[in-house]
Formats: structure tokens, sequence, C-alpha cells
């Protein structure tokens, strides 16, 4: 059963383009999450997604940044006009479900440079 | 707000040594997850903990639960090289599987 992927794993981008960014759950798994991990910090929580639904973008930037989660293919997270700051660790994670017994299994991650 | 607080941020140790790491979080939780990074790395699981009172065990980490303190700790006997990277607690806040994370602990195992 592979584990959850993510592409591509490095990913350098000029200021002012757009970052597409795919994750594909584990075989089953249909909770995708993402998370950024700013240098030598945390991962910060950004969106929560089941197949075609935003359940939960709290953490998301209200700018520039977009998630989808489609009934066929990979979820993606799209960061348009980038900026020097949105250089970072972007991780997904899915899950099998949600409730007490079950958890979050994380990709290799996307590492974003912005030049 | 949520607030996932973790100590130390940095801990430096020699081989053989015991130390605890914290992890103090702001809001009601029964699970609290532990996680291992190493540099460049994605995050391994270690440990899941489900309810007040939970003790785990794997080698030489120990992880605890008392979620009416609202702190979990992770235990480290006897350390070894192998252990130096960085360690993240996880709260999960609500039905979702939200997990809010702490801020790290950079921990270097020295000879």
């Amino acid at each position: 059963n592979a584990g959850v992927m993510q592409n591509p794993r490095h990913l350098v981008r000029r200021r002012g383009q757009e970052a597409r960014l795919r994750c594909s759950p584990m075989k089953g798994h249909s909770h995708v999450y993402w998370y950024r991990q700013l240098p030598e910090e945390g991962l910060k929580f950004m969106v929560y997604l089941q197949k075609e639904n935003i359940i939960d973008e709290s953490g998301m930037p209200k700018e520039r940044f977009s998630a989808e989660f489609p009934k066929e293919g990979p979820s993606i997270l799209r960061i348009q006009q980038v900026v020097r700051g949105d250089s970072a660790a972007y991780f997904c994670a899915s899950s099998l479900t949600t409730g007490l017994h079950y958890e979050q299994y994380f990709g290799p991650g996307t590492r974003l440079t912005v030049t | 707000e949520l607030k996932v607080e973790q100590n130390p941020l940095f801990l430096s140790m020699q081989e053989g040594k015991n130390y605890t790491i914290y992890c103090n979080y702001s809001t009601t939780s029964d699970r609290l997850y532990w996680y291992r990074q190493d540099p460049g790395k994605s995050l391994e699981s270690l440990f899941v903990l489900l309810s007040n009172g939970a003790v785990k065990q794997e080698g030489r980490l120990m992880a605890s639960l008392d979620t009416k303190a609202r702190l979990s700790t992770l235990h480290i006997t006897a350390a070894v090289h192998d252990l130096s990277a960085t360690y993240f607690c996880a709260v999960d806040i609500g039905d979702n599987n939200d997990m809010r994370f702490g801020a790290g602990t950079r921990l270097t195992v020295k000879p």
C-alpha cells in the first residue's frame, strides 16, 4: 500500500508565478489535510478537505491560496503570484476517516523556493 | 486561541542521559500525537495518546498524557545519537481530526 504521495518534491518559482502542489492520499483515504512549515518552525494547519468539499480552511491565507480535492485525482494546493514569504515546506496528510481511532499519515512534502 | 507549547525548544544532551520534553496545550482534547522529523524529511508518527493517563513506550521513548493538566510528556531514557531529530507534539482539537502542532523540540544527542 503506497503511502501519501506528493509532487513535486522540490519546486522553484520566481516571484509572481503560480505554484501547484499535488497530493495523492493513501489508498482508500478520503480526508486530506495541508500544512505549511516555515524554516525552523512547526507545522501550521492550512486546510482540511474531503472529496469535492472544503471542510475547514481556517488556516489558509485569505488571498492567493486555494485548495481543492476533486472527485477524481489528487488534491491540489494552488498559490498564485507567489512571494518570497511563501517559501516553505508544504506537507499533506491523509486519513481514512475521522474519529477516535484514526490518525493522519504524512507525505514527504513539497519544498517550495521562491526566488 | 489554541496554544500548543513545547519546551524546551532546543535540547542538547549526552548519550546515556535521561530527559523529558513537555507539551502543554490550552484547549480540551483527548488525543495527542508525537511525531519525529529528521532534517529535510517528513513526519514519522511515534505515539498516539487517546485518553487521560495513557502511557506508551517504544524503545527509549515513553509518552504520557494528562488531559486534566493538558500536559503530555515525552521521556527519553539513556539517549543515543540516533535519537537526534526534531520532535513535535500535536493536539487533536475536534471531530475532524484537526491537529495543531507545537513548535518542536530540536534534540541533539552528543557522544
